[in-house]
């Protein structure tokens, strides 16, 4: 079974400063998919960013991007020019072929004004 | 974004009554919708994947009495808690998958509090 652990219970950053929130897995299998998703206090899943396993260029999505080592397992993310609005619990997720989603403990982001 | 909903988004109910949540992809056909269940400050569990037409897959552990899902048509899944408990209170959140954007997109989460 896949597992994804995420090993930082939370992170502070200054605003407009850099942050990067890790994540690794573990799977036996060779394709699937891996994501970030941002939750806010108000609860709902936001989408922050995917990578297909077999691409090897790294996914970047504006200020959001990764740092996708398969060899290692490792999937972290980079956030840049922090805003408030960064402010949540950020999930790490593994797609398998069955489309089931395995997420990670969850970090929680605080950005400082 | 594909939008999904979700009703209700809180709910309190009394021991040992049951309790429907519905959960409808607004603008997109989803053949497969996931239930997840979410403690506080705490990850998303995957309880069961719902297929339209097919009865549910559920995770081990999670008892299939106790929640019974139904997948009636492409845009609806529903999860019914019954005899609820109060150890049933939790946040409970779907994800429809869009098959042809490869995607699933997640409900705001309906709030469980039994009484």
């Amino acid at each position: 079974a896949q597992t994804v652990t995420q090993s930082q219970p939370e992170m502070s950053v200054q605003e407009a400063e850099t942050v990067t929130l890790s994540c690794t897995y573990d799977t036996s299998e060779s394709d699937y998919y891996l994501f970030w998703y941002k939750q806010p206090p108000s609860r709902q899943m936001i989408l922050v960013i995917r990578q297909e396993a077999y691409k090897q260029q790294n996914a970047t999505e504006n200020r959001f991007s990764v740092n996708f080592q398969k060899a290692a397992k490792s999937f972290s993310l980079k956030i840049s020019d922090s805003q408030l609005g960064d402010a949540a619990m950020y999930f790490c997720a593994y797609r398998s072929r069955t489309n089931k989603l395995v997420f990670g403990a969850g970090t929680i982001l605080r950005v400082k004004s | 974004g594909a939008v999904v909903s979700q009703h209700p988004s809180w709910v309190i109910c009394k021991s040992g009554t049951s309790v429907k949540i519905e959960c409808r992809s607004l603008d997109f056909q989803a053949t497969t919708m996931f239930w997840y269940r979410q403690f506080p400050k705490q990850s998303l569990m995957l309880m069961a994947t719902s297929n339209e037409g097919s009865k549910a897959t559920y995770e081990q552990g999670v008892e299939k009495d106790k929640f019974l899902i139904n997948h009636a048509s492409l845009t609806l899944s529903t999860l019914t808690v019954t005899s609820a408990h109060p150890e049933d209170s939790s946040f409970y959140i779907c994800s429809a998958r869009d098959p042809v954007a490869d995607t699933q997109y997640f409900g705001p989460g309906t709030r469980l509090t039994v009484l």
